[in-house]
């Protein structure tokens, strides 16, 4: 089965710019979709197809895929962008969605 | 406005079961794929079930053969009927749409999701 790895953790000031991986086997012939998840809360899609947003979504999202590595960008860090962070792909071969590993986005 | 409801979850003992469900509006379930994706307490976000179209179901391996997805066209609602439970199996259950921007796309995403309903067994 296809394994997605992202890093557990991710720290970053206000301001500045996260940068969340997420490694998988020639994940660049793959579609790449990310999604936040707040404590308690259902996961909320923020990029999908790579690099593009969904409405509502601010600009400051941004994601590439290449080779091996997906990834997801925020620009200008906000207090509220602190979650857990998902990639997923779809597994073509066995036909169902994989999900990362997850990173938690810690805005210090 | 897409919402989706999730109902029926709670507390139950190991080999019981649970029919969760999932009330759409917005939109029609008949007509899209759904799936049931489960988050176990301090864990990721995992695939369990999803339905097509046409009917044709999936489901990962650690429920094949106990847990069955189906929907009520009439009622536009998802379930998950949830058979021979384990302590493996608590968790948070999300239901959600997958979608894709085009039938040439091969790649689906989630782009609504319920708010979960949380399912504990544990005698």
């Amino acid at each position: 089965s296809y394994v997605l790895t992202q890093p557990p953790s991710v720290s970053v000031a206000p301001g500045k710019t996260a940068t969340i991986t997420c490694g998988g086997d020639n994940i660049g012939s793959k579609s790449v979709h990310w999604c936040q998840q707040k404590p308690g809360q259902a996961p909320v899609l923020v990029i999908y197809y790579d690099s593009d947003r969904p409405s509502g979504i601010p600009e400051r999202f941004s994601g590439s895929n290449s080779g091996n590595t997906a990834t997801l960008i925020i620009n200008r860090v906000e207090a509220g962008d602190e979650a857990d962070y998902y990639c997923q792909v779809w597994d073509y071969n066995n036909d169902h969605p994989v999900f990362g590993t997850g990173t938690k986005l810690t805005v210090l | 406005e897409v919402q989706l409801v999730e109902s029926g979850g709670g507390l139950i003992q190991p080999g019981g079961s649970l029919r969760l469900s999932c009330a759409a509006s917005g939109f029609t379930v008949y007509n899209n794929y759904m799936a049931w994706v489960r988050q176990a307490p301090g864990k990721g976000l995992e695939w369990v079930s999803f339905i097509y179209a046409g009917l044709t179901t999936y489901y990962a391996d650690s429920v094949k053969g106990r847990f069955t997805i189906s929907r009520d066209n009439s009622k536009n609602t998802l379930y998950l009927q949830m058979d021979s439970l384990r302590a493996e199996d608590t968790a948070v259950y999300f239901c959600a749409r997958a979608h894709r921007r085009s039938q040439w796309e091969r790649s689906y995403y989630f782009d609504y999701w319920g708010q979960g309903i949380p399912v504990t067994v544990s005698s």
